[in-house]
């Protein structure tokens, strides 16, 4: 099994539902991360949550909800889809210690919204 | 304003050859880390190599090495004797504190690395 789960693996959904991307992570790690990718702009944040209880805004948060239901599960929301919300979405893990503590990237879920 | 430039959207190496794709990077932190990450087009993100700001050598893991002028706020990756698998695209990125005390990666926009027989 791989350490960081991501499904679905591809989704087609249409403007205005409300869709949920789901992770979970077996590294025992306490760190967990979204990010968006889209083609000529690298990856960006969308949320970080460190525990369970401490979940923070990343740099392009509007339009998402996060939700941790666990120490290995975090999920990404798009409340209301939207056509730029197509992309490509990872989830990433990482855990304490020294700054050069390797993250984890799942394998990313393809979303487009019609 | 971008925290990590990739000046270079596209290259083209001849196999065997080495090839340095560029990383700029801008934090007024003192203890950052720098990363290397390859993207097939199967999509996945391959950890390559690892900078640390305190670093005095640069990294090395097999056929990859990092250059970093910490002055010059640069850290280039160099991937010697390429080879066809090598093709992908890839990202540099940097470590560093959010607004919130938190650390978490923070991405350049990527090179398309392209290695020709």
């Amino acid at each position: 099994d791989a350490d960081v789960t991501q499904t679905p693996r591809n989704r087609i959904t249409k403007t205005g539902k409300r869709i949920m991307l789901e992770c979970s992570q077996t590294k025992g790690h306490d760190r967990m991360y979204w990010y968006r990718q889209d083609p000529g702009l690298g990856l960006r944040l969308i949320y970080y949550s460190f525990d369970v209880k401490d979940i923070n805004k990343g740099e392009i948060s509007d339009g998402y909800s996060v939700s941790r239901q666990a120490q290995a599960k975090f999920s990404l929301s798009l409340e209301s889809a939207i056509p730029n919300q197509t992309a490509l979405y990872f989830c990433a893990t990482s855990g304490p210690g020294p700054i050069n503590y390797g993250y984890t990237f799942g394998s990313g879920t393809r979303l487009t919204v019609v | 304003a971008q925290k990590i430039t990739q000046t270079q959207p596209g290259m083209f190496v001849q196999e065997k050859e080495a090839v340095t794709l560029d990383c700029t990077y801008d934090t007024s932190d003192q203890s950052y880390g720098l990363f290397w990450y390859k993207q097939p087009s199967s999509g996945e993100m391959i950890f390559l190599i690892y900078q640390g700001s305190y670093d005095e050598q640069n990294a090395t893991e097999g056929r990859y090495s990092l250059n970093f002028q910490k002055a010059r706020k640069s850290a280039n990756l160099v991937i010697s004797a390429s080879q066809l698998g090598d093709s992908a695209m890839y990202f540099c990125a940097m470590r560093e504190f959010m607004d919130t005390g938190r650390r978490a990666l923070t991405f350049g926009s990527g090179t398309r690395l392209q290695v020709q027989p």
